[in-house]
């Protein structure tokens, strides 16, 4: 079925560092949405993005639909350690095949104080 | 308080022994999907609801079936559970026809001895 592939798998950074995650399909999406998933939680809607090209923040987030909706990045900048957790980002494919969310694999950010 | 309430939160169970794990939402979302979380494969789909008594399946429908006679309940069930069904689960609605920005439950653990 249909994938996405998401780096890193993991991060260890240092407080304060910025980080840098993305993903990537071999597909057009039409919807990049990115999620944090916190131990013992169930994933939360970070960022929803709409368009191509579309740059949109969320207070230290930054995430970008890639031009050519085949890609999406998300940056965290200054982290803390509340922002420890895992990143997902998902590919929604055009609603006459379902209306399916695709999920990639996960980034795991450990960060150290 | 806007929630998805799964239950149980923790399950482990034998081979072949029936269960359901419900999943309500007030949120009176039409879209409701259920999920499951396995290490390094992030989150896959098992089935969707797009209203009630409309579901569809996943990309890992084997082993599950779902019913969605009310808005707000879309329950999971094992028929004859397997241990290659030992997973974390989640349970998800959306105020989105196509089923973009989910609101998750807190997922449940079930362990299939």
């Amino acid at each position: 079925g249909q994938q996405l592939n998401q780096s890193p798998q993991s991060m260890f950074i240092q407080e304060g560092e910025d980080v840098s995650m993305n993903c990537t399909s071999s597909s057009i999406f039409n919807t990049w949405l990115w999620y944090k998933q916190e131990p013992g939680e169930g994933p939360v809607l970070l960022i929803a993005l709409y368009k191509a090209g579309e740059l949109t923040s969320n207070g230290r987030l930054t995430a970008q639909f890639g031009i050519t909706r085949k890609d999406s990045f998300l940056n965290i900048s200054a982290s803390i350690p509340s922002d420890v957790g895992i990143y997902f980002c998902a590919g929604q494919l055009r609603l006459r095949q379902g209306g399916k969310l695709i999920f990639g694999q996960g980034t795991e950010l450990s960060v150290k104080p | 308080e806007a929630q998805v309430t799964q239950n149980p939160r923790y399950l482990i169970t034998v081979t072949g022994k029936k269960l359901t794990v419900t999943c309500s939402q007030n949120m009176n979302h039409e879209y409701m999907s259920w999920y499951r979380q396995d290490p390094g494969l992030g989150l896959r789909q098992i089935y969707y609801s797009m209203n009630v008594e409309v579901t569809d399946k996943g990309d890992v429908p084997e082993g599950y079936k779902v019913s969605r006679k009310e808005k707000r309940n879309f329950p999971l069930i094992l028929e004859s559970p397997s241990p290659n069904q030992t997973s974390l689960y989640f349970c998800a609605s959306s105020p989105l026809a196509g089923g973009g920005e989910l609101f998750f439950g807190e997922g449940s653990r079930l362990t299939v001895l």
